[in-house]
């Protein structure tokens, strides 16, 4: 079955560094997304990507974050300048969109700042 | 901007259904009801979506009541891998674009 992939699962880094998270959407997926999720608190959607382009973004998604699909497979997150409560789960996600609007979730990067 | 409304927590025994409530009495018209499951910090995973006719697949049942006001995900025979949050969300068909807006979810505790 096909699946969102994300990698590194697991990535410390010190505050201040730039930081890239990777993920590999569905081939024939349309919509992209990133979501990120503290510890212990609500998954929160932080930005959807379609058609080479920011679709929404929300208020977490400031000019720190920003997203690209360099390559047509590859969909990357990156922080350029972490801070401590950026430590966070983020999550993946695409959809194939015309109609399909079920949402496929990665696995998660657990990103560490310290 | 919580849309639905569920219970914190449930607990359901191995084998047997388990019923999981969410009330989304200010859903319009072109909302659609969806659930996700998230198993311990996994990613969320889909698991039915409908309009107002009840559905069914592999994983679960939806039953939409006839005002759409509320709904039922049944999980019919729990097994303890079922045991996650689960999320219920409505959700405005936009031509594919799938914002999930997640909120509190229902803890389910399968037990043995």
């Amino acid at each position: 079955e096909p699946e969102v992939t994300q990698t590194p699962s697991h990535q410390v880094t010190q505050m201040g560094q730039e930081v890239i998270l990777r993920c590999v959407p569905i081939s024939n997926h349309l919509y992209f997304y990133w979501y990120r999720q503290i510890l212990g608190q609500k998954v929160e959607f932080l930005v959807s990507f379609y058609n080479n382009e920011i679709s929404e973004k929300s208020e977490i998604f400031d000019d720190q974050f920003s997203v690209e699909r360099p390559d047509g497979s590859n969909f990357t997150l990156k922080i350029r300048s972490t801070k401590l409560e950026d430590s966070a789960m983020y999550f993946c996600a695409s959809n194939l969109g015309q109609g399909n609007t079920e949402a496929f979730f990665g696995q998660g990067t657990r990103l560490t700042v310290v | 901007d919580a849309k639905t409304t569920q219970p914190p927590s449930m607990d359901c025994a191995e084998g047997r259904a388990a019923n999981l409530p969410c009330n989304h009495s200010t859903i319009s018209g072109n909302e659609y009801v969806y659930w996700y499951r998230q198993i311990h910090s996994q990613g969320p995973q889909y698991i039915i979506h409908g309009l107002k006719n009840n559905e069914t697949n592999e994983m679960a049942s939806l039953i939409i009541t006839e005002d759409r006001k509320s709904s039922t995900l049944i999980l019919p025979h729990a097994t303890l891998r079922d045991t996650a949050v689960y999320y219920c969300i409505v959700s405005e068909y936009s031509g594919g674009y799938q914002k999930v807006t997640f909120g509190i979810g229902t803890k389910l505790q399968v037990i043995p």
